[in-house]
C-alpha cells in the first residue's frame, strides 16, 4: 500500500486553465504539506495543514488554493495557470506538526504550455 | 543568501569511497532533516536530528548545534547511493522546513 499518493503523476495543460492535484495519506498522520520543486530542483514549502486547519500559508499567489476535506486528504487547486507554475509538486505528511519525519508522495510534474 | 547552505553542490566518487556532505544554516532550529531524492524523483527522509549523531546502515548524520552545522556521511559508497541529498531545517519559530539546494552525488563502479 502506498503511504502518500498523489494524482495525477503528470499534468500537461494550457495557460489559463484551472487544474487540481490530489493527495491522500493512509498513515493516520495529522499534518499534511504541499511543496513546490522548481526547475533547479529547489524545494519550497507552500502550505501545511494540521487536522484540516491551515497552519502554514507561504507567499504563494492566491491562484493556489489548498483544500483539506479530511485529515487524510489535502488537495491543491490552481486557477488561471501560468507558465511559471510549471514545476514538480510534492505532497507530504507527518504524525504531528513539528519535529517529526515527513513522508513524501511521488510528486506531480505540472507542465504549463 | 539561502538560510541553508550545502556543500559540495556536486560530488563524484568511486565505489567504496567514504563520502561527506555538509550543511550549514543561519537560523535557530528545532530539528534538521536529511532527505534523499532518487533519480526517478521520489523523496525519502533519511534522518531527523536535533543533537548528536544518528546511524542507519552505511549512513551517519551528525549535527553541531553551536556551530550550526551538520554532516551526512556515507561509508563504503555504492552506485545505488547516487542521488540528490537535501538538507532541510525546521526553524524554532515555526514548523516549516527550509531546504538547501541539494548535493548531487554520483558513485561510479
Amino acid at each position: 500500500d502506498t503511504a502518500v499518493s498523489q494524482t495525477p503523476k503528470y499534468l500537461v495543460t494550457q495557460m489559463g486553465n484551472d487544474k487540481s492535484i490530489k493527495c491522500e495519506q493512509n498513515l493516520g498522520h495529522d499534518t499534511m504539506y504541499w511543496y513546490k520543486q522548481d526547475s533547479k530542483k529547489f524545494l519550497k514549502i507552500m502550505f501545511s495543514y494540521n487536522n484540516k486547519e491551515l497552519i502554514i500559508n507561504e507567499t504563494v499567489p492566491n491562484r493556489f488554493s489548498p483544500k483539506s476535506p479530511d485529515k487524510a486528504h489535502l488537495n491543491l487547486h490552481i486557477n488561471s495557470l501560468e507558465l511559471g507554475d510549471s514545476a514538480v509538486y510534492f505532497c507530504a505528511s507527518s504524525r504531528r506538526e513539528t519535529t517529526d519525519t515527513q513522508y513524501f508522495g511521488p510528486g506531480t510534474r505540472l507542465t504549463v504550455l | 543568501k539561502n538560510e541553508v547552505e550545502q556543500s559540495p553542490q556536486n560530488l563524484t566518487a568511486q565505489e567504496g569511497e567514504f563520502i561527506t556532505i555538509n550543511c550549514s544554516y543561519s537560523v535557530g532550529i528545532s530539528a534538521l532533516h536529511w532527505l534523499q531524492q532518487h533519480p526517478g524523483g521520489g523523496i525519502v527522509s533519511l534522518f531527523m536530528l536535533s543533537s548528536g549523531k544518528k546511524k542507519h546502515g552505511r549512513l551517519i548524520a551528525t549535527i553541531n548545534i553551536q556551530e550550526k552545522h551538520s554532516s551526512l556521511h556515507i561509508t563504503a559508497s555504492h552506485p545505488r547511493d547516487s542521488a540528490v541529498y537535501i538538507c532541510a531545517v525546521e526553524e524554532t519559530s515555526g514548523s516549516r522546513l527550509t531546504f538547501g539546494e541539494g548535493t548531487q552525488l554520483t558513485v561510479n563502479p
